[in-house]
């Protein structure tokens, strides 16, 4: 059985102060991982795919990176506006539908 | 441009009462899916529609059904409601069955009473 885990469960940071958020995953044969944003009241949104250990992207001041056992999404000097529940889930090979894990809620305060 | 939208926002039931929750996709996408999101428990899948005419279950298909009624459109069906399927619930689509990028509608808050 897919397994995704983040950690931790919430995430207090001062305005600038970098962190990384975790997602440890025990999957048959990775196909893909994914990092969404969700905002309360609103549906997620989608950040980055990684398909491979050692794959990384980056989209303003995120970074998410990917080895065999986990995913890390780094936020590099964090404003108010990145505060939101970011999501992580697994996608195994020869299955289309992916396993979300429970998120991370991160609050940036100015 | 609108993506996934769906209706209603917010609905309150009765125990035994009936209702569908409708989604529509303006991306000409081919696959869309019904998600419930429960404090605690992240997203779990209820069905999917991998193409047009065609529904499979997912993680969490007890007490729900689905229609795919055209390429655009997959509503989600609550026959006989229960307390247990209070959730936030989520529609998306992906442009096929093997792409990851999801997008997600704005969510339908139920409380069944």
């Amino acid at each position: 059985e897919d397994q995704v885990t983040q950690s931790p469960e919430a995430l207090r940071l001062q305005e600038g102060e970098s962190s990384s958020l975790n997602c440890s995953y025990t999957v048959s044969g990775l196909r893909g991982l994914f990092w969404y944003r969700q905002d309360p009241g609103k549906g997620p949104e989608f950040l980055f795919t990684l398909y491979s250990a050692g794959e990384e992207k980056e989209k303003e001041r995120l970074k998410a990176t990917l080895t065999k056992k986990e995913s890390f999404l780094h936020i590099t000097a964090p404003k108010p506006e990145d505060s939101a529940t970011y999501l992580c889930a697994v996608q195994r090979g020869g299955s289309y539908i992916p396993t979300f894990g429970r998120g991370t809620s991160l609050i940036v305060h100015p | 441009n609108a993506g996934v939208t769906q209706t209603p926002k917010f609905q309150v039931l009765k125990t035994g009462q009936s209702m569908t929750l409708q989604c529509a996709q303006d991306m000409n996408h081919n696959s869309m899916y019904w998600y419930r999101q429960d404090p605690g428990m992240g997203l779990r899948l209820i069905y999917y529609s991998a193409s047009e005419g065609t529904t499979d279950k997912g993680e969490v298909p007890n007490g729900y059904n689905v229609s795919r009624l055209n390429k655009r459109e997959f509503s989600l069906r609550l026959e006989s409601a229960a307390p247990s399927q209070t959730s936030v619930y989520f529609c998306a689509s992906t442009e096929d069955r093997g792409r990851t990028e999801a997008f997600f509608g704005q969510g339908t808050r139920l409380t069944v009473v």
